[in-house]
């Protein structure tokens, strides 16, 4: 079974300070590894992908993440936040030939002046 | 592109009530995905389909749901009846097939059942 774990419900940053927001999955097989961001009232909205390849993943709006497959981790990072990436931010992961994501419970993120 | 779009936005009804939520996937994409979002189970795929034929509904709550795809730019979820525990927000979503699992939301059906 396939499964992700988002171990922090709510992070508070200041803005202008680094992020990480840490993803930890478990997957058979090769895994697809997602990052979703949703702000209030919206959908989701995808910010990265990993599929293959170079383990660093670089996405919209500045964010990063890092596939480490002997951590069974996708954290996702950012350098400077600014106080438009308050939202919420969901792990997903699937696999080659599976269209089921599944997706973490989600990080609520909130930026501080 | 128009994205996927996902009708009404907002609705209340009363418990017993039928509601009907409506999802045009994006032009072009052959897998569609229902999800429900609440606060205590977060996101859960409750249905999804490929070429029009439901793949998987194991994540269906009970027979008081059913979901259908006549063709391929339109989709429905149906509760009949409605409980208060189905209040959630409600979103569709489409991919392309191509198997890598990358999906598109719409903005979401918020229902409230009263």
């Amino acid at each position: 079974a396939q499964s992700v774990t988002q171990p922090d419900i709510h992070i508070t940053v200041s803005e202008g300070a680094s992020l990480e927001l840490r993803c930890n999955y478990s997957y058979g097989a090769t895994p697809y590894l997602f990052w979703y961001v949703q702000s209030p009232g919206q959908g989701l909205q995808l910010l990265l992908k990993y599929f293959s390849g170079d383990t660093l993943v670089q996405g919209i709006k500045g964010f990063e993440a890092e596939f480490k497959r002997s951590q069974s981790s996708f954290n996702l990072r950012k350098p400077s936040v600014h106080w438009s990436d308050a939202a919420e931010y969901f792990c997903a992961v699937g696999g080659v030939g599976n269209e089921k994501l599944t997706f973490g419970t989600g990080t609520r993120l909130t930026i501080i002046p | 592109d128009a994205g996927v779009i996902q009708s009404p936005r907002h609705e209340v009804t009363e418990m017993g009530q039928e509601v009907t939520l409506r999802c045009k996937p994006i032009s072009g994409h052959n897998s569609l995905f229902w999800y429900r979002q609440t606060m205590m189970r977060g996101l859960e795929l409750l249905i999804y389909f490929n070429n029009n034929v439901p793949i998987d509904d194991s994540g269906m709550p009970e027979d008081r749901f059913s979901a259908k795809m006549p063709n391929a730019s339109f989709s429905t979820l149906k509760i009949q009846p409605s409980e208060p525990r189905d209040s959630a927000v409600y979103f569709c979503a489409s991919s392309d097939g191509d198997h890598t699992g990358e999906l598109f939301f719409g903005e979401g059906s918020r229902l409230t059942v009263l």
